[in-house]
């Protein structure tokens, strides 16, 4: 079965430090995959998704992520972090006309 | 600027009552959805709809059903709200290509309080 897993439930970083979020996912084929925020009180927002070719892609806000076959992840990245990064992040993987969402991973932001 | 609305922020509702979430897009799209939000399990689907009076069970459709008259809404109907049902409800829309490749649009969410 189709299945996406985040390991990170909480994650904590001070500001300015980089980021990785870590994401694998279970599929039978290559799966289109995404990252989606989630700030306090609001639904999710797109930050960038893969389906196919250059394996690092470039999102909003300043994120990316580097997709690996033979570890089967997605881990979402940035270089330096921002108070305002402090939210739920999520990684999700396309089925048919659906997606299939990752458990979250929150992140905190020390200043 | 696209635009998933649900109806209400937030509700208290009674054990035993009728509920209903109400979600409406302005973008055409032929795909919408309910998720179930709660801390530490993401976004579980309850059920999706693929075309007007067209759904299609998800994950945990047990005690929800759902309703698509129109392109534009999808409501998601508690039969009768337990406590079990108190959760924070997200609407999505999209595109429909078949192949999971088209970005989902979310609403702000419903947090709804069963008590």
């Amino acid at each position: 079965a189709q299945s996406v897993t985040q390991p990170d439930i909480h994650i904590t970083v001070s500001e300015g430090a980089s980021l990785e979020l870590r994401c694998n996912y279970s599929y039978g084929a290559t799966p289109y995959l995404f990252w989606y925020v989630q700030s306090p009180g609001q639904g999710l927002q797109l930050l960038l998704k893969y389906f196919s070719g250059d394996t690092l892609v470039q999102g909003i806000k300043g994120f990316e992520a580097e997709f690996k076959r033979s570890q089967s992840s997605f881990n979402l990245r940035k270089p330096s972090v921002h108070w305002s990064d402090a939210a739920e992040y999520f990684c999700a993987g396309g089925g048919y006309n659906k997606l299939i969402f990752g458990a979250g991973t929150r992140l905190a932001v020390h200043p | 600027d696209v635009k998933v609305t649900q109806s209400s922020r937030y509700l208290v509702k009674r054990t035993g009552e009728k509920v209903f979430l109400e979600c409406v897009q302005d973008m055409d799209h032929e795909n919408m959805f309910w998720y179930r939000q709660d801390p530490g399990l993401g976004l579980r689907l309850i059920y999706f709809s693929y075309d007007v009076k067209m759904k299609e069970k998800g994950d945990i459709p047990e005690g929800y059903s759902v309703s698509r008259e129109k392109k534009e809404r999808f409501s998601l109907i508690l039969e009768s709200a337990s406590t079990n049902q108190t959760s924070m409800y997200l609407c999505a829309s999209s595109s429909a290509t078949g192949f999971g490749d088209t970005e989902a649009f979310f609403g702000q969410g419903t947090r709804l309080t069963v008590v």
